[in-house]
């Protein structure tokens, strides 16, 4: 139980472009999800957190009109970079959170590449 | 506010070897703790949690921790280690659902 997808595992794209990744937990119900990035050799560091049908909650330092995070059901949670730049290249995690507990389940993980 | 502290960024032993990752947190409130494994390009998966029930947690692969509040650690510890456990490790201490992680160890298993 209390697995975790992400779609895509990687991608490239052009800077200027948008990007869009989904997360889905398969087996339970989602009320929070969370969103990181981890860097080369690094921790993970949160950007978001969002629940299920409400907007979600950014860390200091993230800009949401770049990270547009939607989270319109129990088990789908999408992150947009809007006009990626090569700077946005990294590995982005998400998580989700039952309805109960503090145990988050990650995801596999996206690694993002903008050229 | 919340935080863990990783002690040591890498840590080598031979296979058969006793494995210990230490892990020191601060909270100012009973925290829950975590324990992650992450392979190369993977995301992380939970080793074992700590949730006010049994100080001596046990968790998957033969991994266990001790919660000691005197002390403020979860240190991970595996009697054996095997090859398959080379991964990155990160400890984590979490509060409404805030979740903060380590730096994370690099554990390394020599043949």
């Amino acid at each position: 139980g209390a697995v975790v997808s992400q779609h895509p595992s990687r991608v490239i794209c052009k800077s200027g472009t948008s990007v869009k990744i989904e997360c889905r937990s398969l087996d339970f119900q989602a009320t929070t999800m969370f969103w990181y990035r981890q860097f080369p050799k690094q921790s993970l560091m949160l950007m978001a957190t969002s629940n299920e049908g409400s907007k979600a909650t950014y860390e200091q330092g993230v800009e949401k009109d770049k990270f547009l995070i939607n989270h319109a059901s129990l088990t789908l949670s999408t992150l947009t970079v809007t006009s990626a730049h090569p700077e946005d290249s990294s590995f982005y995690i998400c998580s989700a959170a039952g309805t109960s507990g503090e145990t988050q389940y990650f995801g596999p993980g996206t690694r993002l590449l903008v050229l | 506010a919340q935080s863990v502290t990783q002690l040591g960024s890498h840590v080598s032993v031979s296979e058969g070897a006793l494995v210990l990752l230490r892990c020191n947190y601060s909270s100012s409130v009973p925290p829950y703790l975590f324990w992650y494994v992450q392979y190369p390009n993977q995301g992380l998966q939970l080793l074992l949690k700590y949730t006010s029930a049994a100080t001596l947690v046990k968790g998957i692969n033969g991994f266990e921790a001790e919660f000691k509040k005197s002390e403020t650690s979860f240190h991970l510890t595996k009697p054996s280690a095997h090859m398959s456990d080379a991964a990155e490790y990160f400890c984590a201490v979490s509060r409404s659902r805030d979740m903060r992680f380590g730096a994370g160890t690099r554990l390394t298993v020599k043949p």
